[in-house]
């Protein structure tokens, strides 16, 4: 049972294009919720995340929304470059505030931003 | 900031072999996690320290599995009798807040 699911593999955007990466989520008790980034062979780097407190939060080119109705949140890059092509996983945890402890991974997008 | 560090980076080994990962967490990061990624799936978790404390191992974790952080520093993650289903990153994360910052992994192949 998949409690964060990333149903796009993969996406294709061109260069200084918006991505959009969706994510949906079937557990009431998620409250945090993250975005990682993460090259071959290397391990995840935190990009962004939101508390359900809020449904957008933006760092420079990437902004996250949170529709907690819907369990669903998505990340946007604009404009996208070269170097974003990677894969982007969605993570969720219970608690927050200094009470977290796992995170609950979707299995990635692989992001392909062409010249 | 040095970040999380893991030792060794790549391991090969033979059925049957024990193995030991160290994991050094951001200094004053006082939780530290493990969490175990397989080809086309997102990292998923193991277990959990608190300073020195273990609270919470995922039935991911079977008995060959034993993970500790004396003093509430490093932690290793031994496997014992791998089988080629131990096969995969072994990923490490520390936190002080709400966001989990991970290390580079240790990918284990089992032959």
């Amino acid at each position: 049972d998949q409690q964060v699911k990333q149903n796009s593999p993969s996406l294709s955007v061109q260069e200084g294009r918006i991505s959009i990466l969706n994510c949906d989520y079937t557990n009431s008790m998620f409250d945090y919720f993250l975005w990682y980034k993460k090259y071959p062979a290397e391990g995840p780097t935190f990009l962004i995340s939101i508390s359900s407190i809020k449904d957008k939060n933006e760092d420079g080119r990437f902004t996250v929304f949170l529709n907690k109705s819907a369990k669903h949140l998505s990340l946007h890059i604009v404009p996208s470059q070269p170097g974003d092509s990677a894969v982007y996983f969605c993570a969720a945890q219970k608690g927050s505030g200094g009470s977290n402890y796992k995170l609950t991974f979707g299995k990635g997008t692989l992001l392909t931003v062409n010249p | 900031d040095t970040g999380v560090s893991q030792d060794p980076r790549h391991k090969i080994t033979k059925r049957g072999q024990n193995v030991t990962f160290r994991c050094d967490p951001i200094s004053e990061h006082n939780r530290l996690y493990w969490y175990r990624q397989t080809l086309g799936q997102g990292p998923e978790f193991l277990t959990y320290f608190q300073n020195e404390a273990q609270l919470e191992k995922s039935r991911l974790l079977s008995d060959r599995f034993s993970a500790e952080r004396p003093k509430g520093s490093f932690s290793t993650l031994e496997i014992q009798r791998t089988e080629q289903g131990d096969s995969a990153m072994y990923l490490c994360a520390s936190s002080q807040g709400d966001t989990q910052y991970f290390g580079p992994g240790t990918r284990l192949t089992v032959l």
